[in-house]
């Protein structure tokens, strides 16, 4: 079956690197997603890779993916204080079947 | 363009009582996707629709809970009899005809918030 883990909490001091980690067990994923959920709003995709990658950088986001070890992480330098949120990881086989989510990390930055 | 709209952000009922929550997709978009959250729980996926259709509902407890997709309206999630245990956030996604294969993404809306007195 699916299953995806990320850790529950992460805090960090404004201006260092925050890293959260995801694993899923699903071999056969192909789309690896990264959502960021604020207090009392929806979900908002950040990024997303592919299973064939194994990095991807998105301005002050970089995305590593093993796929051997099904781990996926996110990186985000220089961390803000706008920047605390719930980061959800997400897996999808096809870009056409449902999404599975981890049950988020939160990310508190203090100044 | 408008995003997914969500109706109502906050619902209150008592046990046995009926909620129904509705999503309006994205403009251009026919395919709706509802996730439950429970507290301190991730996403878990319920239900899959198009238009007139039920995709897939392997996520859907198979009594109390309906979805509905018509060909005019939003979508709605019908959950009768409520219980305490369905106090949870109810989030739509929707996505395009054709799910963008560069990104597969889905966008939501900002939740329905139901609490079971």
């Amino acid at each position: 079956g699916e299953d995806v883990e990320q850790s529950l909490f992460l805090s960090v001091r404004e201006g260092d690197s925050s890293v959260i980690n995801c694993t899923y067990t699903d071999s056969s994923s192909t789309y690896l997603y990264w959502y960021k959920q604020e207090p009392g709003a929806g979900l908002q995709l950040l990024t997303y890779i592919f299973s064939n990658m194994d990095m991807k950088q998105d301005q002050r986001l970089t995305v590593l993916l093993n796929k051997k070890d099904k781990h996926l992480s996110l990186r985000i330098a220089d961390t803000q204080t706008g920047d605390s949120a719930i980061y959800f990881c997400a897996e999808s086989v096809s870009g056409y079947s449902t999404l599975t989510f981890g049950k988020g990390t939160m990310l508190l930055v203090s100044p | 363009n408008a995003g997914v709209m969500q109706n109502p952000r906050h619902l209150v009922r008592r046990r046995g009582q009926e909620a129904r929550l509705r999503c309006s997709p994205m403009k251009g978009h026919s395919h709706v996707y509802w996730y439950r959250q429970l507290p301190e729980e991730g996403l878990k996926f319920m239900v899959y629709l198009q238009k007139e259709n039920i995709i897939d509902e392997s996520g859907m407890p198979k009594e109390r809970f309906s979805a509905e997709f018509p060909k005019e309206g939003p979508s709605i999630l019908r959950i009768q009899q409520v219980v305490r245990g369905d106090s949870a956030a109810y989030f739509c996604a929707s996505s395009p005809t054709y799910r963008d294969v560069n990104t597969g993404e889905l966008f939501f809306g900002e939740g329905s918030r139901l609490t079971v007195l």
